[in-house]
C-alpha cells in the first residue's frame, strides 16, 4: 500500500524566506507526482506536476523536484509572500487499486508573517 | 468551458438523510474521481468513472455511490448520513491521469 508523508505538518517563517517543504512516498511505481495548493475550506489548485522520468519542473516562484529511487519530493518556494499562506498538498500519481489514481499526503500548512 | 464546477458549494443534512453532489467537468475529461477531505487530513479516494462506468473504488461502503452522464457531469450520492460524513467533498477530472487532474472547488457536508 503506497503512503505518502509530509513532513512538517506546519510551518510558520517571515516574508521574504525562501522555504522547503517535503514529501515521501513508500513505493516508488509512481507515474507522477502533482503538488497542490488549498486555500482554507476550498478546493485544490494544480501548482506543478512532474513525470516520473522528469527531475524538476517550475513554475515562477515554485520549483519541485523528484527524486523517485529515494521516494521524495521536495517543493521550492523562493521569497515567500504572506500571500503564499496556505495547505500545501502533494500527491503521487498510481495505477489504480483501492487507493485511486492519486494518493495524497496530509499537507503542510505553511504560514508566512508580514 | 474550462474548470470543474461542483454545486452547492455548502449545506446542512441531517442523519439519516439521503444527498447529491453534482460536479460539472471540462469538455473531454472523460474520467472523474471523487475524494472525501476530513479536516486536517488529506483527501481520500471514493470513487472514479470512466466513460460513464465505475473503473475504481475506494474504502467506502455502498450507501457511496455515483453516475457520470455523457455530458461530463457526475454525481456522488450519500444515502442514510452519517455524522462522520462530514467533509469537504471533491471531484476531480482529467482527459488523461498521465497530464494530472483539475479539482473543483469542493462541497462542504455538515452532517448533524
Amino acid at each position: 500500500k503506497q503512503e505518502v508523508t509530509q513532513i512538517p505538518a506546519a510551518l510558520s517563517v517571515p516574508e521574504g524566506e525562501n522555504l522547503v517543504l517535503n514529501c515521501s512516498f513508500t513505493d516508488s511505481a509512481i507515474y507522477n507526482l502533482q503538488w497542490f495548493r488549498q486555500d482554507p475550506g476550498k478546493g485544490l489548485t494544480s501548482l506543478l506536476l512532474i513525470q516520473s522520468s522528469q527531475r524538476e519542473q517550475t513554475s515562477g516562484r515554485l520549483n519541485a523536484s523528484l527524486d523517485k529511487s529515494s521516494g521524495r519530493s521536495t517543493l521550492y518556494i523562493a521569497a515567500s509572500q504572506p500571500g503564499d499562506s496556505a495547505t500545501y498538498l502533494c500527491a503521487v500519481g498510481v495505477y489504480g487499486g483501492s487507493q485511486g489514481n492519486l494518493i495524497f499526503g496530509k499537507g503542510t500548512k505553511l504560514s508566512v508573517k508580514p | 468551458e474550462t474548470g470543474v464546477t461542483q454545486s452547492p458549494t455548502h449545506l446542512i443534512k441531517t442523519r439519516g438523510q439521503q444527498v447529491t453532489l453534482r460536479c460539472s467537468s471540462q469538455s473531454g475529461h472523460n474520467t472523474v474521481s471523487w475524494y472525501q477531505q476530513a479536516l486536517g487530513q488529506g483527501p481520500q479516494f471514493i470513487f472514479q468513472y470512466y466513460r460513464e462506468e465505475e473503473n475504481g473504488r475506494g474504502n467506502f461502503p455502498p450507501r457511496f455511490s455515483g453516475l457520470q452522464f455523457p455530458n461530463y457531469s457526475s454525481e456522488l450520492n450519500v444515502n442514510a448520513l452519517e455524522l462522520d460524513d462530514s467533509a469537504l467533498y471533491l471531484c476531480a477530472s482529467t482527459m488523461d491521469s498521465n497530464w494530472g487532474y483539475t479539482f473543483g472547488s469542493g462541497t462542504r457536508l455538515t452532517v448533524v
